[in-house]
């Protein structure tokens, strides 16, 4: 099974930073990289798939990129409403794996 | 609007079972593969199981034996049918939709529904 290892798992910022998450996998999988916003109680919500390409509707702020098995979620400034969990998952083979999550916590 | 609706979620005792479903609207539901996918308290999200348009069905080695997944497409739903239900199963259990052109990503998910196992 492929495991995804993100990193931080907690993350203090303020509104207006810049912040990068990033996600390494165990082995290749090519560019099937998916990463979510999660805020408690909610749906989780799609932000960017195939590693780098932004969901229909999602801010531009958001930005991914991939070298290798290392991937990175980038937010260039920070608004309120992003303080939420976000996960990497890998959808290159079953079974889908999903990173442990990075809380992005207000400073 | 496209919308998945979970419920079914419950207290069950340990060793009991229970049948999770998941509404679909807005959407060809028969022509999409659909997930199952929990979350315990303080835990992040884990894939436990999918079906495809066709009725193929995969599961993690965690859960394959006690969950069954199905789908009714007449009825726009799918469903999660776990037995033997343990201490761990309790999460709460989110349904979301796959669309398979676009790298196997989960564009739509429900809210979730929330499973307790306890005695």
């Amino acid at each position: 099974d492929i495991q995804m290892t993100q990193s931080p798992s907690s993350l203090s910022a303020s509104v207006g930073d810049r912040v990068t998450i990033t996600c390494r996998a165990s082995q290749t999988i090519s560019t099937y990289l998916n990463w979510y916003q999660h805020e408690p109680g909610k749906a989780p919500k799609l932000l960017i798939y195939a590693s780098s390409i932004l969901q229909s509707g999602v801010p531009s702020r958001f930005s991914g990129s991939a070298s290798g098995t290392d991937f990175t979620l980038t937010i260039s400034s920070l608004q309120p409403e992003d303080f939420a969990t976000y996960y990497c998952q890998q959808s290159y083979i079953i079974p889908y794996s999903f990173g442990q999550g990075t809380k992005l916590e207000i400073k | 609007e496209v919308q998945l609706v979970e419920s079914g979620g419950d207290l069950v005792q340990p060793g009991g079972s229970l049948r999770l479903s998941c509404a679909a609207s807005g959407f060809i539901f028969s022509s999409y593969d659909m997930h199952w996918v929990r979350q315990a308290a303080g835990k992040g999200l884990e894939w436990v199981s999918s079906i495809g348009s066709a009725g193929d069905t995969h599961y993690p080695g965690s859960v394959m034996g006690r969950f069954t997944i199905s789908r009714e497409n007449a009825k726009n739903s799918v469903y999660l049918q776990i037995n033997s239900l343990r201490a761990e199963d309790t999460a709460v259990y989110y349904c979301a939709r796959e669309v398979g052109l676009s790298y196997n990503t989960f564009d739509v998910w429900g809210e979730g529904t929330t499973v307790i196992v306890s005695s």
